[in-house]
């Protein structure tokens, strides 16, 4: 699976959008892009995935650009439950290999 | 349950010790995997297991460490000669076959060697 480098850590105001950056210039072709997250002392949670379109659910949206080196997370409207560790990785869709986390980025939204 | 289920949520033990950690997937999930989290790091994997066998135990440590699924359902992950490096959280997760490919995570086991 590809690498993924994100930042360590960001900082939000509560009710603004933030938008976590994520690169992953050595993605494949078919290996699509996830976003987990992890708030304190609970397992990590499925927040959204792509491939090379733009994607939107109930939590977030993702974009992607147009070469696929890079995506953003964006929460539209930060709340102070949204605090939380960021993990963004790639990798081939119910491919049977495990995801590599890596550190990801600790976002604090802040009142 | 709904959820990934994992039991004990705490267990503390002495150097030597042998440990089991058990996990119960979401029904009808036949991807189940294992990953250890130490503080302050992402989650660490170390086992995969499709039905019943081990397809991918390339993240295991070493051979104090086997983990188990003889039905396809349940998975215990075992820990012998407990040592102190082994302290974390051992998560558990599960994975259907819908086309998201998304993993499920037990809340976890928090493991302390003395």
């Amino acid at each position: 699976d590809a690498k993924t480098t994100q930042p360590p850590s960001m900082d939000c105001a509560e009710g603004r959008a933030a938008n976590l950056p994520c690169n992953h210039s050595t993605i494949s072709g078919n290996e699509y892009v996830y976003w987990y997250r992890q708030i304190h002392s609970q397992g990590p949670q499925y927040i959204i995935h792509g491939l090379k379109n733009n994607e939107t659910n109930e939590m977030a949206s993702l974009i992607i650009t147009e070469d696929r080196k890079s995506s953003t997370l964006i929460l539209p409207h930060a709340t102070l439950r949204d605090t939380a560790v960021y993990y963004c990785i790639v990798r081939t869709i119910n491919s049977g290999y495990a995801l590599n986390f890596g550190k990801g980025t600790s976002l604090l939204v802040t009142p | 349950g709904a959820g990934v289920s994992q039991t004990p949520s705490n267990k503390v033990t002495e150097k030597g010790k042998y440990v089991e950690l058990r996990c119960d997937p979401i029904s009808g999930h036949t991807a189940l995997y294992w990953y250890r989290q130490s503080l302050g790091q992402g989650p660490e994997f170390l086992i995969y297991f499709q039905g019943t066998g081990a397809a991918d135990d390339s993240g295991l440590p070493n051979d104090r460490f086997f983990a188990v699924r003889p039905e396809g359902s349940v998975s215990t992950l075992k820990i012998q000669r407990t040592e102190r490096g082994d302290s974390a959280v051992y998560l558990c997760a599960s994975r259907g076959e819908g086309l998201s490919g998304e993993l499920f995570f037990g809340e976890g086991s928090r493991l302390t060697v003395l």
